[in-house]
């Protein structure tokens, strides 16, 4: 049984690169869902997908945030020109369906000197 | 809009002894809830939900929760505490529109004391 892995599991870059993150939901699951968490405070609902389709958008996800999910697979976050503070910890989630338990990847540190 | 409080950042505990995470909630609706663990620089792991029926709850690793309505309230607890057992507790609630996104407390750190 393998759950949701996330790829890198740590990412040092400097401010004004661009970085990408991948997420590989459990199979099956067709809801994607992407979170961040900062130091002291729990995790922050970002977007998430139903398929391949976004569907929603946090006001947290900036015009320099991107994601996909092009095949209903996995899905990536980009971050384009980052900024020192996008450094956080960025986390996956998968879930069967809308009611369904979410289940977490190890998540993504991201930190930008 | 969907809020949950976690009003203690730290709990300490005996190893052995009961413990208790505390967690309230404030939702229009019927409320979703669910508790996670978190380990030192790893993701979320699912402990226990509740959804209907049943107002104690059980979960993974011997734990349990209480869910009150009146006092909007469901904590999470535990007869017997292991030192394994320390670790960060987040309090999450599912919001009722089609996202059914969590929003999660600020989280309460656990320490068990051997």
């Amino acid at each position: 049984d393998t759950g949701v892995s996330q790829d890198p599991r740590h990412k040092i870059t400097k401010r004004g690169q661009n970085v990408t993150f991948r997420c590989d939901p459990i199979s099956e699951h067709n809801r994607l869902y992407w979170y961040r968490q900062t130091l002291g405070q729990g995790p922050e609902f970002l977007t998430y997908f139903q398929n391949e389709a976004q569907l929603e958008k946090s006001r947290l996800l900036s015009d320099r945030f991107s994601a996909e999910r092009p095949k209903g697979s996995f899905s990536t976050l980009e971050i384009q020109r980052t900024e020192q503070g996008d450094s956080a910890m960025y986390l996956c989630a998968s879930s069967l369906g809308p009611k369904e338990t979410q289940y977490f990847g190890p998540g993504t540190r991201l930190l930008v000197l | 809009a969907q809020s949950v409080a976690q009003p203690e950042d730290q709990v300490n505990v005996a190893e052995g002894n009961p413990l208790t995470v505390k967690c309230t909630y404030s939702v229009s609706g019927n409320p979703y809830l669910f508790w996670y663990v978190q380990y030192p620089n790893r993701g979320l792991q699912f402990l226990l939900k509740y959804i209907t029926g049943d107002n104690l709850v059980k979960g993974s690793y011997g734990f349990e929760a209480e869910f009150n309505k009146s006092q909007t309230s469901f904590h999470l607890k535990k007869p017997s505490a292991l030192v394994s057992d320390s670790a960060l507790y987040f309090c999450a609630v599912r919001t009722s529109g089609s996202a059914r996104q969590l929003t999660f407390g600020s989280g309460t750190q656990l320490t068990v004391l051997p």
